[in-house]
């Protein structure tokens, strides 16, 4: 079975700096899809990012980025330009590219993003 | 547009009591998921479905009970609440399928004494 582990449970950067939250993953498969979501103090979870394995290309969105290391299997978010609204809990999650649309997702445990000023 | 929406946000059960939890979506999400939430255990899956007349059982089933008879409608049934089910619970449902492109409720904050 897949794990994702996220091993800092609590991050704290300063407005305007950047940040990185680390993720790394066990699988035996070569073909799956990563995920970051966000979880604000509303508790409504928002997909921030995807990453496709297959593609070397890591996946950007705004100020959110990956570092993707499939070898290493890890998949860091780098969040620049921190901003007050990005404090939250940050979840990574896994899931595989096989078992078509019933593939299910697997989550860390959260990293909670303090932003200071 | 008011995408998942799930009642109530806060319940508080004595053991032994059953409720249902509720979840709507009006995306036309054929697919629709329940999780809950637990302090440093992330999300589990508890059940699932692909769509309407179709459920399956995810990580943790157990205790829970759920039935899909209308595309925007997936309820979660506590059948005999136990302090063990206390968590916040999260109702999910995608176009894409049942891990991609998530779009999730509020959560419901359910305490068992």
């Amino acid at each position: 079975a897949q794990t994702v582990t996220q091993s800092q449970p609590e991050m704290s950067v300063q407005e305007a700096e950047t940040v990185t939250l680390s993720c790394t993953y066990d699988t035996s498969e070569s073909d799956y899809y990563l995920f970051w979501y966000k979880q604000p103090p509303s508790r409504q979870m928002i997909l921030v990012i995807r990453q496709e394995a297959y593609k070397q290309q890591n996946a950007t969105e705004n100020r959110f980025s990956v570092n993707f290391q499939k070898a290493a299997k890890s998949f860091s978010l780098k969040i620049s330009d921190s901003q007050l609204g990005d404090a939250a809990m940050y979840f990574c999650a896994y899931r595989s590219a096989y078992s078509g649309t019933a593939s299910k997702l697997t989550f860390g445990t959260g990293t909670r993003l303090q932003v200071t000023l | 547009n008011a995408g998942v929406t799930q009642t109530p946000k806060f319940q508080v059960l004595k053991t032994g009591q059953s409720m249902t939890l509720q979840c709507a979506q009006d995306m036309n999400h054929e697919y629709m998921s329940w999780y809950r939430q637990d302090p440093g255990m992330g999300l589990r899956l508890i059940h699932y479905s692909v769509g309407a007349g179709i459920t399956d059982q995810g990580e943790v089933p157990n205790g829970y009970n759920v039935s899909r008879s209308t595309t925007e409608d997936f309820p979660l049934r506590l059948l005999s609440a136990a302090p063990s089910q206390t968590s916040v619970y999260f109702c999910a449902s995608s176009k894409q399928g049942i891990g991609e492109k998530l779009f999730f409720g509020s959560g419901t904050q359910l305490s068992v004494l």
